[in-house]
């Protein structure tokens, strides 16, 4: 079956990278996807990267993929205390038109 | 600024009772999805629908929930009769097939006692 991990919190120094790990288990994912949920809010979809791509870059955030290990992982530049949040980590095997199964999510503190 | 709204925000009601979420997707998304959030189980999927059709439902409750889209830009979630352990933040989400974003609303809290 479908399975989606993450570890459960990350503390990070403000100005310092983050790394935010998740492994999947299903061979079949086409598309993996990274959002963030704040207090009291929706999933806020950050970013995604299709299965035949190693990475992808989006200003402060860069996604890797080790498709043979199936893990992916979300790296935060320069992080700031906005970034607090928790951050999921979710896969589909045909992307948005179908639904996500997420990861638990991984909470993000960060320090001062 | 197209978003996907949900109503209501909040809602407490007794064990028994009937519970209406309602969802507007995102003018011109064509996929509606309908997860629900707890502390044990995290985001699962309950259902969704395409062109207003129910593509898949089998993370619903059967006897007591249950999923329509009676217009494009109106999707329902009703339970009945409601429970304690149906408490939770139920989300809608909308896409447009075959892209491959899916955004998500601000979620009803739905509390059961």
């Amino acid at each position: 079956g479908e399975d989606v991990e993450q570890s459960l919190f990350l503390s990070v120094r403000e100005g310092d990278s983050s790394v935010i790990n998740c492994t999947y288990t299903d061979s079949s994912s086409t598309y993996l996807y990274w959002y963030k949920q704040e207090p009291g809010a929706g999933l806020q979809l950050l970013t995604y990267i299709f299965s035949n791509m190693d990475m992808k870059q989006d200003q402060r955030l860069t996604v890797l993929l080790n498709k043979k290990d199936k893990h992916l992982s979300l790296r935060i530049a320069d992080t700031q205390t906005g970034d607090s949040a928790i951050y999921f980590c979710a896969e589909s095997i045909r992307g948005g038109a179908d639904g996500l199964t997420f990861g638990k999510g991984t909470h993000l503190i960060i320090q001062p | 600024d197209a978003r996907v709204t949900q109503t209501p925000r909040h809602k407490v009601t007794e064990m028994g009772q009937e519970v209406t979420m309602r969802c507007q997707p995102i003018l011109g998304h064509n996929t509606v999805f309908w997860y629900r959030q707890t502390m044990m189980q995290g985001l699962e999927l309950l259902a969704y629908f395409r062109n207003r059709a129910p593509l898949d439902d089998s993370g619903m409750p059967k006897d007591r929930f249950s999923a329509e889209m009676p217009d494009a830009t109106l999707a329902t979630l009703k339970i009945q009769p409601s429970e304690p352990r149906d408490s939770a933040v139920y989300f809608c989400a909308s896409g447009l097939d075959p892209h491959y974003e899916q955004y998500f609303g601000p979620g009803t809290r739905l509390t059961v006692t």
